[in-house]
């Protein structure tokens, strides 16, 4: 299948700082990524669809303006923590819908271990 | 978006095949089924997915029930390898984005 690339793999941080996480299509383009959020032991949440050159599609309850989504291109999404704070700390991870299966199987990232001190 | 229950939990002896169950009564006609795992501190990983027939690649088959209610993932010969979180996920809406449910943490034991 078709691979994303998500960089860094974990990145520690000041409280009140930001952080830019990077997702990345390789040899393939992408349209549509996703952003997903995880905590210990818990299931990943939705938090947003990314769209190239269009705004992003947030879930209920995400705050836009915290999480800042950037789709410039075909091939990359980022996603931008403003602000952050430990309760901000979590595994963020992309998807993004994978070419070789039809379009309709997703392919992920590896993920993005963010701690906010 | 519909959604999906797993068991949280279930236990398999290696070299043996493993059924995992997902129902997903809420599914809607042009939802696709998709399973994927993910083990601690990585993304999830694409095992499979099928919409209506039942489907079957190099790792894993999946069994969908005629009404679409639910499905099955089977591995034919669990290795240790397998032991991770499995999830039964459902794509809808124009995106067709995934609404992870809770998952199965599937244990092989040597």
């Amino acid at each position: 299948g078709a691979v994303v690339s998500q960089h860094p793999s974990r990145v520690i941080c000041k409280s009140g700082t930001s952080v830019k996480i990077e997702c990345r299509s390789l040899d393939f383009q992408a349209t549509t990524m996703f952003w997903y959020r995880q905590f210990p032991k818990q299931s990943l949440m939705l938090m947003a669809t990314s769209n190239e050159g269009s705004k992003a599609t947030y879930e209920q309850g995400v705050e836009k303006d915290k999480f800042l989504i950037n789709h410039a291109s075909l091939t990359l999404s980022t996603l931008t923590v403003t602000s952050a704070h430990p309760e901000d700390s979590s595994f963020y991870i992309c998807s993004a819908r994978d070419p070789d299966r039809g379009g309709y199987g997703y392919t992920f990232g590896s993920g993005t271990r963010l701690t906010v001190v | 978006d519909a959604k999906t229950t797993q068991p949280n939990s279930m236990e398999s002896n290696e070299e043996e095949p493993v059924h995992l169950p997902c129902n997903h009564s809420t599914i809607s006609g042009t939802d696709y089924i998709h399973w994927y795992r993910q083990l601690p501190s990585q993304g999830p990983e694409y095992v499979i997915h099928g919409l209506t027939s039942n489907v079957n690649n190099r790792m894993a088959s999946l069994a969908i029930a005629e009404d679409r209610k639910s499905s099955t993932l089977i591995l034919h010969r669990a290795t240790l390898r397998d032991a991770a979180v499995y999830y039964c996920v459902n794509s809808g809406g124009s995106n067709y984005k995934l609404t992870f449910g809770k998952g199965t943490l599937l244990t092989v034991n040597p």
